[in-house]
Formats: C-alpha cells, structure tokens, sequence
C-alpha cells in the first residue's frame, strides 16, 4: 500500500463551522505533513510531524490544529476560518530514511470558506 | 521566501515535442527533487538527484543538476497529452524536514 488517503475531497464551511480533514497512511512512514496550496501556487509547509510528535509550525494561525493520534493517522481541526483560508490542503509522509528525499501526497481537501 | 524559481511559468507544445523547465535555487542542498502535479490533485514524486550529480535519467525524464549555479533542469523527451500538469523542482531547507517547492511551470501538451 503506497498510498495517502484525505478525506473528505472537497469541504465547504462557514467561517463559524468547526470541520476536520483527515489523512491516513499505511506504509509505516514516521514523518507527516500539512501542505497549504494556493490556485497557481506551489505547495507552503504547514505542520510537521515526526515519530507522532509536533516538529514544525510554521507559524500557523492558531485557527488550523493538527493532531497525530497515532503512527497511521494524521488530523487538521479548523475553526473560526477566513476566506482566504479557501485552499487545497495536501497531507505527506515519508519515512525517517529518506526525510527531505522523497514525499507522498494525498489527492488532497479543496477547501472553501464561504 | 521560496527556495526555487522556475522557468518558465507556463509551456505549450505539440505531442512529440520536447519540453525543458527550469529552476533555480538559493542556498546548498545536497538533493534536488522534480514533482508533478495534476489539476487540484496531490504531487507525485518523478525523480531525485544528488549533488553529487550532474544528470540523470528516468524513462523520458531527464535532469541536469548544475551546483555551481545552483539550477537544475527536467527535460520530458517525446511529450504526450497527459504529461499536462504542472512541474515543481524541490529542495530540502537546512536543518530538518522542510522540502521547500519551486514556483512551478505549467504544461500543456496539445494532442
């Protein structure tokens, strides 16, 4: 399985709605990632984590909360958003050994903040 | 700010043609990654090379890493309609696990 599952593929939310998007992964890889993706944009790191602990927040609006509940699972909770929020967001992993070497995407949400 | 630039923005060609993107980046690395992604999807991994490279190939792929302009190139050979997506370089950021994308070039490949 070389796979990484997102759900849900598209999200619609109000600014005052509480969602979350969820990423699993199956190929033992130890480092997971939110990407926030813009239209015509290149992917921007969001959060990092790595052995189900957080790495890197790359000062992230408290309104995004990434949770790790275990090895296989990844979360991003979303409250209180601003349109400009609107995104595609992209979850990645790779495994310890090739950390900066090779990623694997999901298909990613299409958010819109209305 | 963004670790590499790539040029250019968007390229059109015929199937069969060649396509070259560029990109160019700022601090060292000691790898550099080409991704490509389809319209509103996830990136897909094409192809890794060392800095200790100059070239290397995969099926119709081909890279060139130049470290003393600190640019790279992705050569798709024998283009077809669904090499169209768009194409990020990568680089990995000092110190940890931060794989920073270039700006992208778009391609289209008319059938």
């Amino acid at each position: 399985d070389t796979e990484v599952t997102q759900t849900p593929k598209h999200l619609v939310m109000g600014m005052t709605n509480k969602k979350s998007l969820k990423c699993e992964q199956h190929m033992g890889h130890r480092a997971m990632y939110w990407y926030k993706q813009k239209a015509k944009k290149p992917p921007e790191l969001m959060f990092v984590y790595s052995y189900e602990k957080l790495s890197i927040n790359e000062s992230v609006p408290s309104r995004f909360s990434p949770e790790c509940p275990n090895s296989s699972l990844l979360n991003l909770h979303l409250h209180a958003l601003q349109p400009e929020d609107s995104a595609l967001y992209l979850c990645a992993s790779s495994t310890p050994s090739r950390i900066n070497e090779k990623l694997f995407f999901g298909s990613g949400t299409q958010l819109s903040v209305l | 700010s963004q670790q590499g630039e790539e040029d250019p923005q968007a390229l059109s060609i015929q199937e069969g043609e060649n396509a070259t993107m560029n990109c160019s980046y700022k601090t060292s690395i000691n790898n550099l990654q080409w991704y490509r992604q389809n319209s509103g999807r996830g990136l897909v991994h094409l192809i890794l090379i060392r800095s200790n490279e100059r070239e290397k190939h995969s099926g119709r792929l081909r890279v060139t890493l130049d470290t003393s302009k600190k640019s790279s190139s992705l050569l798709i050979t024998a283009s077809r309609a669904a090499d169209t997506a768009s194409y990020f370089c990568a680089t990995p950021a000092a110190g940890g696990f931060k794989t920073i994308f270039g700006a992208g070039t778009r391609l289209f490949v008319k059938a």
